[in-house]
């Protein structure tokens, strides 16, 4: 059974990059039929989603947080990463990575979450 | 952006309650909708997918219906495990969004 772990720093000063990683095991994250995306849910609030990629490299983003983020993969270590710029107090949430399903083009839904990571912006 | 109305956004019911949950799209996104559980401070667990496929694992209890706009989960004899917040998320269109979440809790 596939499983996921968030890591990366739990505090992170406005205006810098929020850099989190989200290692893979259980699976490959060269799956044809999957693909890797990143949530969050500020304390209290509901689920935002923040991006999708393909091992391949090929990513879209939220238009709300396009101009700040940046998803990567490294397959050599079955891991994916996102980075956030530029963060302010709003960004405070839990950051979740998750794996998503596909079937014939399709996006069924994300089968698989991480524990989830508290990532707090403050100066 | 699709938007997603949940309804109730909260809930309060008994053990063994018959409960339903309504979802409804901003604009048609055929069966492209999901349902997950989310307990406090767990990630959440997905339930349903395609509207109407219960994922492997998930209690019979479960199940969704619809397409197009409107969609239901329902449970059909609440159990205690089952006071929890509940996700709709729609994948038909970029960017995915989710719906608000109803909360369920006991009476």
């Amino acid at each position: 059974q596939v499983q996921l772990q968030e890591s990366g720093p739990g505090l992170v000063k406005t205006s810098e990059t929020l850099s989190l990683s989200c290692t893979v095991s259980g699976g490959s994250i060269s799956s044809n039929s999957n693909y890797w995306t990143w949530i969050r849910q500020p304390a209290g609030k509901g689920l935002e989603w923040i991006g999708r990629m393909y091992s391949s490299g090929s990513a879209n983003y939220s238009p709300s947080l396009k101009s700040r983020v940046t998803m990567s993969v490294d397959t050599s270590k079955n891991q994916f990463s996102l980075k956030l710029r530029s963060v302010t107090a709003a960004d405070t949430a839990v950051y979740y990575c998750a794996r998503g399903v596909t079937e014939y083009g399709a996006y069924l839904s994300f089968d698989s979450w991480g524990q989830g990571t508290l990532v707090t912006v403050s100066s | 952006d699709i938007q997603l109305t949940q309804s109730p956004s909260f809930l309060s019911a008994s053990v063994g309650d018959r409960v339903t949950i309504t979802c409804r799209a901003s604009q048609d996104i055929s069966s492209s909708l999901a349902w997950y559980q989310q307990k406090p401070g767990k990630a959440p667990k997905l339930l349903i997918y395609t509207a109407s496929t219960l994922q492997s694992g998930v209690p019979s209890r479960f199940s969704g219906s619809g397409s197009g706009t409107q969609f239901t989960l329902t449970i059909s004899s609440l159990q205690p495990e089952d006071f929890a917040t509940y996700y709709c998320h729609q994948l038909e269109n970029y960017p995915f969004t989710f719906g608000g979440g109803t909360k369920v809790e006991i009476k």
